[in-house]
């Protein structure tokens, strides 16, 4: 299993501004995954955060918009740039200790942007 | 592409069972997987199915037809609390996980 401290909980930003989120995991993990899910719709991957490399991003979502940092095995940050209201959001981190293990969340970010 | 079907919305009774069907079709399939979420929270894991045939777990049960691309979660006896929306989601031959869109279940008295 894996625990997994993410923060802050909720924010409410200016536009144009920009908010750094983290996650913190209790082991070592290779891959971690960022997903935004917007009110009343599922998960949609943003992207995955290797240690040691440049993040893979999925369709849509860009690092200038969303830059990821991976420093080590247990942690990593997503920034959502330059705000809009459209950003209004939750973002989740996730960690899948093992290829045949479920996924394990962080408690979430509650992002609005006003 | 890759896809995964699950009814928007149920509504079910107090003390009665549920069955949340969920279908797919994915570039490759490596499990698939059963969450809930409360809204505003996070989704929590509830159960896998890698192979044929039924998984049950106290009140909820999970089965899997990987020629049908078919899976269904069973809830029994259910509680208020069981009012969240029931995410379904596979692992594809990348080891990626592909999420359907949610199942809103309503649970009234």
């Amino acid at each position: 299993s894996a625990v997994i401290s993410q923060k802050p909980s909720r924010d409410i930003c200016q536009r144009g501004t920009s908010l750094t989120i983290q996650c913190q995991v209790d082991s070592q993990v290779t891959m971690m995954f960022w997903y935004r899910q917007q009110p009343g719709q599922s998960l949609t991957l943003i992207a995955t955060a290797n240690q040691g490399s440049e993040a893979t991003y999925e369709s849509g979502f860009v690092i200038d918009k969303f830059p990821i940092s991976r420093p080590n095995l247990t942690f990593s940050t997503l920034t959502v740039s330059n705000m809009s209201p459209e950003d209004s959001s939750i973002y989740l981190c996730s960690v899948t200790p093992g290829e045949g293990t479920e996924a394990f969340f962080g408690q979430g970010t509650r992002l609005t942007v006003v | 592409g890759q896809n995964i079907d699950q009814p928007t919305e149920m509504t079910a009774t107090e003390g009665a069972i549920v069955q949340i069907n969920c279908t797919y079709q994915t570039s490759g399939f490596n499990g698939l997987f059963w969450y809930q979420q409360h809204a505003g929270e996070a989704p929590t894991f509830l159960s896998y199915n890698v192979l044929d045939g039924l998984e049950e777990k106290g009140r909820f049960s999970s089965f899997l037809s990987r020629s049908k691309g078919y899976s269904y979660l069973l809830l029994k006896e259910l509680q208020m609390k069981d009012s969240a929306s029931y995410l379904c989601a596979v692992r594809d031959s990348n080891y990626q996980l592909i999420w359907g869109a949610g199942t809103k279940l309503i649970i009234k008295p």
